[in-house]
């Protein structure tokens, strides 16, 4: 079955003690991105990967680091982690458009990973 | 920068159709339009994708004008089970592969 795996589902965390939440698709996508969403906010990338060993910033990076070593892989780490970080995080991915064309927007998602940090 | 723009929320009955619009004035030229449906605490699910004019498929139809700085989702006949909070997702401007959520709708269907 295709598929987006996100680990831990739920956490209770306290505030400093690194974590590492773990994505893998099963689906050979190039892309793969790291979402947050808190009420009232919608969802804001955090990090995007547009293939292995390639990783660029959304637009609220601060707190957070990933790596992409393996295709199917893209963990999400959070070094030192804070109570403003306590949210709910999806994974997704898809595969990429056309050469000369950027990623098309068709995302698979997770079923989230709910961090909270106290 | 992109930004994307959406109603809140909107309400309907069963059986009614349902448009939602999003505001995307800085689409750039190959950026797609991709709107979401998402359910509490799920991941937000693929509906449908457009470039241009319309997009139909089984579950709902996409329009986009010729400017593409706007673009409309229409669920036919909407059920119960339609309710749920809807996203446009566009590019964030031509020089970037970062992708925008829009704000989100939340779609309330009443019986």
């Amino acid at each position: 079955e295709a598929q987006v795996t996100q680990n831990p589902r739920y956490l209770i965390t306290v505030t400093g003690k690194k974590l590492t939440v773990t994505c893998s698709q099963n689906m050979n996508h190039e892309y793969m991105s790291w979402y947050r969403q808190d009420p009232g906010l919608g969802l804001r990338q955090i990090y995007y990967s547009m293939n292995v060993e390639v990783t660029d910033k959304g637009d609220v990076p601060e707190g957070y680091k990933v790596s992409r070593k393996e295709k199917r892989n893209f963990p999400l780490i959070l070094e030192s982690p804070s109570p403003n970080q306590t949210s709910l995080y999806f994974c997704a991915s898809s595969f990429l458009g056309l050469a000369n064309q950027k990623n098309t927007g068709e995302l698979f998602f997770g079923e989230g990973s709910r961090l909270t940090v106290l | 920068l992109a930004k994307t723009t959406q109603p809140i929320s909107m309400d309907s009955y069963e059986g009614q159709e349902v448009n939602i619009t999003c505001s995307h004035n800085n689409i750039a030229t190959n950026d797609y339009i991709t709107w979401y449906q998402q359910f509490p605490s799920q991941g937000p699910r693929f509906i449908i994708q457009g470039y241009k004019t319309k997009v139909t498929n089984e579950v709902a139809s996409l329009f986009i004008p010729a400017d593409r700085k706007s673009s409309t989702l229409s669920l036919p006949r909407v059920s119960l089970s339609d309710t749920a909070v809807y996203y446009c997702l566009v590019g964030d401007g031509p020089n970037t592969d970062k992708l925008i959520f829009g704000t989100g709708t939340r779609l309330q269907v009443f019986p």
